[in-house]
């Protein structure tokens, strides 16, 4: 199974910023991979699928970027509603696996 | 509009049995491939199990199989997640999902999500 890091672990940054998380899978997903966002007490939204193609109604101010073993998800500039955890996902091999999350906190 | 609500969590013991249900609505059910991924308290998400639109392929992670069997009714728009032997590593949230479709293809990312259930296995 593809075993998915993500890095930072924990994120302070504060509204207007630029946010970029990093997730690395252990073997190649091509361009498979997704990402989360999710809320305290929410489930995930889909915010990117197939590395950059953002899904519907999310804002143009997330981006992703990648492919092959290194992915990135861009925030351009922080709004306080995106001060969350963001997950990514890949579907490149069977089973689907998720990674540990990176938290996204205010400075 | 696309509306997964979920039931069936609580409190069992080690060992026991529970069964979840997710009904859907706003879309046809039977069209559609339909997942349960699982989240540990403060933990990231696991994939758990899938069921094909007709319910004749079924798949589940290493970790619940031979123990936990994914079904739906069609007719009733409902997904079920059978959960035997649990175990206090099975605590956790359980959300059903619906893959991500474009009119074209679909694909094994989650796009709509119920809210969850929470099964807590503790004696």
């Amino acid at each position: 199974e593809i075993v998915l890091t993500q890095s930072p672990a924990t994120l302070s940054l504060s509204p207007g910023e630029r946010a970029t998380l990093s997730c690395r899978a252990s073997q190649s997903v091509s361009i498979y991979l997704a990402w989360y966002q999710q809320k305290p007490g929410q489930a995930p939204r889909l915010l990117i699928y197939d590395a950059s193609y953002r899904a519907a109604g999310v804002p143009a101010r997330f981006s992703g970027s990648g492919s092959g073993t290194d992915f990135t998800l861009t925030i351009s500039s922080l709004e306080p509603e995106d001060f969350a955890v963001y997950h990514c996902q890949q579907r490149s091999n069977w089973p689907p696996t998720f990674g540990p999350g990176t938290k996204l906190l205010i400075k | 509009q696309v509306h997964l609500v979920e039931s069936g969590g609580g409190v069992v013991q080690p060992g026991r049995s529970l069964r979840l249900s997710c009904v859907a609505s706003g879309f046809s059910f039977s069209n559609y491939a339909m997942h349960w991924v699982r989240q540990a308290p403060g933990e990231g998400l696991e994939w758990v199990a899938v069921i094909s639109d007709n319910g004749s392929d079924k798949y589940s992670a290493e970790s619940v199989k031979g123990r936990f069997t994914i079904s739906r009714d069609n007719s009733k728009n409902t997904l079920y997640l059978h959960m035997n032997s649990l175990r206090p590593d099975d605590t956790a949230v359980y959300y059903c999902a619906r893959r991500y479709c474009t009119p074209e293809s679909c694909h094994e990312y989650f796009q709509h999500w119920g809210q969850g259930t929470l099964v807590i296995v503790s004696s």
